[in-house]
């Protein structure tokens, strides 16, 4: 059975710093590994996705990667901004379904 | 560009119950999945459809049951509610079952209280 965690749950930093969030997941059998945003009440937002056989995946200032063997996934946000403050899912892609860690709770204070 | 839409948004009942919650895939999608994403903690899979078809269920006892028709638009009903059946309730579309999940399109999701 897949199980996903994130580290932290939550994190606090100031405007302009760089910051990591991690997941690991415990099967390496995943299609893909997945990292959403989520505002407070509202649905997902799909951030980055990395197929099983790549290492990382950037957009903008994000940058995912996946250590299949290892069963970890980094997620690296740059010159965070106080509009970053959201929550960050990250989801463990089968077959058919996502297995979502809780999610780390960020708050970029200005 | 997603196109996945839920109604109602929110939604009041009180325990015992039943309600029905429903989701547009976007055009063309064949498959579309339920999660339940309780207050604090990731989203959990309810069941998957294809093609009007239960593809897949998650941890969720019967009481939780779907539809799909044939223009893709999807239900999720669940009957004699419970307190901890409060939770957003995302449905997430996609182009084809084989395609699994590198392109599930999220929708906004339903906020369910029952009191």
């Amino acid at each position: 059975k897949q199980e996903v965690t994130q580290i932290p749950a939550a994190l606090s930093v100031p405007e302009g710093e760089n910051l990591v969030l991690n997941c690991s997941f415990t099967d390496s059998a995943i299609y893909n590994l997945q990292w959403f945003r989520q505002d407070p009440g509202k649905g997902l937002t799909s951030l980055l996705l990395i197929q099983s056989s790549q290492r990382e995946q950037t957009s903008g200032r994000l940058n995912a990667s996946l250590d299949k063997s290892s069963g970890r996934s980094t997620l690296y946000i740059a010159a965070s901004q106080p509009g970053d403050s959201a929550t960050y899912l990250c989801a463990a892609g089968g077959s058919e379904k996502l297995v979502f860690g809780k999610g780390t709770k960020l708050t970029v204070n200005p | 560009e997603t196109g996945v839409t839920q109604s109602p948004t929110h939604l009041i009942k009180t325990r015992g119950q039943q309600v029905t919650l429903r989701c547009s895939s976007q055009s063309g999608h064949n498959t579309v999945s339920w999660y339940q994403q309780a207050l604090g903690q990731g989203p959990q899979f309810i069941f998957q459809y294809y093609r009007e078809e239960e593809n897949g269920r998650g941890n969720f006892p019967p009481r939780f049951s779907g539809l799909q028709f044939p223009n893709y638009s999807s239900e999720l009903n669940v009957n004699a509610l419970e307190l901890d059946d409060s939770a957003l309730y995302l449905c997430a579309s996609s182009p084809n079952l084989a395609l699994g999940t590198d392109t599930q399109y999220f929708g906004p999701g339903t906020r369910l209280t029952v009191l």
